[in-house]
């Protein structure tokens, strides 16, 4: 089956712009997750959605929001972009509600670049 | 911030077992301890996760110390395609899909 498709998979805004950034989950997956990775920061958790509800969030200013759609589907979206949002975003999908015998699927990345 | 400790970077022969430690004495009753890794420029991969016991797949094995506090990826026979950063990470069971990453260790795999 299809893997996790994030769209698109290169982007160059400039300072001030906003962005949108789209992820397909693996089909079947509720659980859609956004982080960011930079060389500075690594690997940082942005939210997470699960049916339509956002159920976890990580310490980002509000510039940075997302949504799911109903067909499980989430976009992201970053507002006044500044240069430090330049960024590897990856989007992860999962099958169940919980921790218990889950794992992540990720995609390979929107790298974002801000000039 | 990550609640697990590794070493920053590893050196591993080819055909070798790999060996990855991981630190992780704060861990609660519910929290599982899973890996990941990142080959370059790529997403992360989930190799393999456990809650106390050792576990085995196709990929690796874990061992988790009886007190928890520490555990171990075994990769068998590392290949170059190993090459890789590897993460542990703790997850509270329940919280759904949200995986806070540490530094990782940077495995690098030598002919």
């Amino acid at each position: 089956k299809a893997g996790v498709t994030q769209t698109p998979r290169y982007l160059i805004k400039t300072r001030g712009q906003q962005v949108t950034l789209s992820c397909s989950p693996i089909s079947g997956h509720r659980s859609v997750s956004w982080y960011q990775q930079t060389p500075g920061q690594g690997l940082q958790f942005l939210f997470e959605y699960f049916s339509e509800t956002q159920r976890n969030k990580g310490n980002f200013p509000g510039r940075f929001s997302g949504r799911q759609f109903s067909n499980s589907r989430s976009e992201m979206n970053v507002s006044t972009l500044e240069l430090g949002d330049s960024a590897l975003y990856l989007c992860a999908s999962s099958s169940v509600a919980s921790a218990r015998n889950t794992e992540a699927f990720f995609g390979q990345g929107t790298r974002l670049t801000v000039v | 911030d990550a609640k697990t400790t590794q070493p920053p970077s590893m050196d591993c022969a080819e055909g070798r077992a790999a060996n990855l430690p991981c630190n992780h004495s704060t861990i609660s009753g519910n929290e599982y301890v899973y890996w990941y890794r990142q080959i370059h420029s790529q997403g992360p991969q989930y190799i393999i996760h456990g809650l106390k016991n050792n576990e085995t797949n196709e990929m690796a094995s874990l061992i988790i110390t009886e007190d928890r506090k520490s555990s171990t990826l075994i990769l068998p026979h590392a290949t170059l395609r190993d090459t890789a950063v590897y993460y542990c990470i703790v997850v509270i069971y329940n919280a759904g899909n949200m995986l806070t990453f540490g530094g990782g260790t940077r495995l690098m795999v030598k002919p």
